[in-house]
């Protein structure tokens, strides 16, 4: 099982960007890696996945050095609705691994 | 797209009583979804696969006797809590993918706050 670690909690400014890394030594060749985000009583919602270098949508970038042993997920310009807890999975779908939520990253944006 | 639609979003039962949470894919087929259990402060934990037209698969620790998975379609699975006590009271969410997606990323339903009295 591909395992991640992220940090538990960070604080931001409003208006700053936002990186958060996640760790995943142990991903498989054909493994992507996935972020979502969980806001309190709701489910989690997709925000971005990437298999290598630098994945960019309208909400986030994913960057993914050459090794894959890590992922950022970049937040540009945070604003108070980002508060919430962002998740990285790893895997691929005909396997189990990325149905797996480790801890999480909390994040709260400051005014 | 990719709409995932969870019902009900929150229920209240009595202590021994039965509660059928739904799950349903509005936009795509699923062959497999997926239920989760969060309790407050942590992270989601999952419980079972549901997959169509056959037996659910549960986590080591999830009775499956207790937490009754259907997945009669491939745009419903259903859930039931069969015999609440307080201790099942929790935040129940299932999740999908798209089947025809490559690699679909899963799509979540809105939960289910489940209170046992």
């Amino acid at each position: 099982l591909a395992k991640t670690t992220q940090p538990i909690s960070m604080d931001s400014y409003e208006g700053q960007e936002v990186n958060i890394t996640c760790s995943h030594n142990n991903i498989a060749t054909n493994d992507y890696i996935t972020w979502y985000q969980q806001f309190p009583s709701q489910g989690p919602r997709f925000i971005i996945q990437g298999y290598k270098t630098k994945v960019t949508n309208e909400v986030a970038s994913l960057f993914i050095p050459a090794d894959r042993k890590s992922s950022t997920l970049s937040l540009p310009r945070v604003s108070l609705s980002d508060t919430a807890v962002y998740y990285c999975l790893v895997g691929f779908e005909t396997g189990a691994n990325n149905l797996f939520f480790g801890t999480g990253t909390r994040l709260t944006v400051i005014p | 797209g990719a709409v995932v639609s969870q019902h009900p979003s929150w229920v209240i039962c009595k202590s021994g009583t039965s509660v059928k949470i739904e799950c349903r894919s509005l936009d795509f087929q699923a062959t497999t979804m997926f239920w989760y259990r969060q309790f407050p402060k942590q992270s989601l934990m999952l419980m079972a696969t549901s997959n169509e037209g056959s037996k659910a698969t549960y986590e080591q620790g999830v009775e499956k006797d207790k937490f009754l998975i259907n997945h009669a379609s491939l745009t419903l699975s259903t859930l039931t809590v069969t015999s609440a006590h307080p201790e099942d009271s929790s935040f129940y969410i299932c999740s999908a993918r798209d089947r025809e997606t490559y690699n679909s990323p899963l799509h979540f339903g809105n939960g289910t706050r489940l209170t046992v009295t």
